[in-house]
C-alpha cells in the first residue's frame, strides 16, 4: 500500500507570493491533517479535513487554509508568504477523522524556503 | 494555553543501554498519548501510544508509562540500537472541545557505538 505523498518535496518562495501544498492520503483514508514544523516552534497543528470538511484547526493566521476534494487528496494555502512561514509542511493521514486519537501516518513533507 | 514539556532536548546513551524521555502535558482534558519518532528527511512516525485508561503499554524493546496524577507520561527504550538515533516527540490530545494535538518539543537521541 502506497503511503502519503506530498508535492512539491522542495519549494522556494518570496515575501507576497502565495502557495500550495498537495496531499496524497493512504488509500482508503479519509482524514487529512497539516502540520507546521520549524527549528523554532517544532511541531504545530494547522488543520484537519474530513469528508471535504475541516473539522479541527489550530492557532494559526487566516493566511493559512485548505481544503480537501472529494477523493481524500488535500491541498493547503499559504498566502501573502512571510519569512517566518519557512517551514517543513507534513500532512498525516488517517483513516478517521474529527478525532485525532488514531494513528495518524505522516508523508515526508514539502519544505518551504520563504526568501 | 496548553502545552507539553518534553525533556531532555538530546540525549546520547552507549549501544545496549536505556534511554528515558520524559513529557509533562498541561490540559487536564489530554487522554491520548503516542510517541512519534522522526528520521533525518522523513517525516514523523508513531511507535507507541498509550491512553489515559492504561498505566503502561510495553511493544518489544519500548514501553510508555502514564501518571494521569502528575501528567506525566514517559518513553523507555531498552537495549538501545543504532537505529534507534533519531528525533522522538511526545504528544498529547486532548477532547475537550475538538480534537487538539499538542507536541513536544523533541529529543534528538544519539546511540554511541
Amino acid at each position: 500500500k502506497a503511503g502519503v505523498t506530498q508535492t512539491p518535496r522542495y519549494l522556494i518562495k518570496t515575501r507576497g507570493q502565495q502557495v500550495t501544498l498537495s496531499c496524497s492520503p493512504i488509500s482508503g483514508h479519509r482524514s487529512v491533517s497539516w502540520y507546521q514544523q520549524t527549528p523554532g516552534q517544532g511541531l504545530q497543528f494547522l488543520f484537519e479535513y474530513f469528508s471535504e470538511t475541516q473539522r479541527n484547526k489550530g492557532n494559526f493566521p487566516g493566511r493559512f487554509s485548505g481544503r480537501q476534494f472529494s477523493n481524500s487528496r488535500s491541498e493547503m494555502n499559504v498566502s501573502t508568504l512571510e519569512l517566518g512561514d519557512s517551514a517543513l509542511y507534513l500532512c498525516a493521514s488517517t483513516i478517521r477523522g474529527g478525532d485525532l486519537g488514531n494513528e495518524q501516518f505522516f508523508g515526508p513533507g514539502t519544505r518551504l524556503t520563504v526568501l | 494555553g496548553e502545552n507539553v514539556e518534553q525533556h531532555p532536548s538530546t540525549l546520547s546513551v552507549q549501544e545496549g543501554d536505556s534511554a528515558v524521555i520524559k513529557c509533562t502535558y498541561s490540559d487536564s482534558a489530554s487522554n491520548y498519548f503516542p510517541w512519534y519518532k522522526q528520521e533525518l528527511g522523513k517525516g514523523p512516525q508513531l511507535i507507541i501510544d498509550i491512553r489515559s485508561n492504561v498505566g503502561e503499554k510495553k511493544d518489544q524493546r519500548i514501553a510508555v508509562t502514564l501518571n494521569k496524577t502528575a501528567k506525566h507520561f514517559s518513553l523507555h527504550i531498552t537495549e538501545t540500537q543504532p537505529e534507534d538515533s533519531a528525533v522522538y516527540f511526545c504528544a498529547a490530545i486532548s477532547y475537550s472541545s475538538a480534537s487538539k494535538i499538542i507536541f513536544g518539543s523533541g529529543t534528538r537521541l544519539s546511540i554511541r557505538p
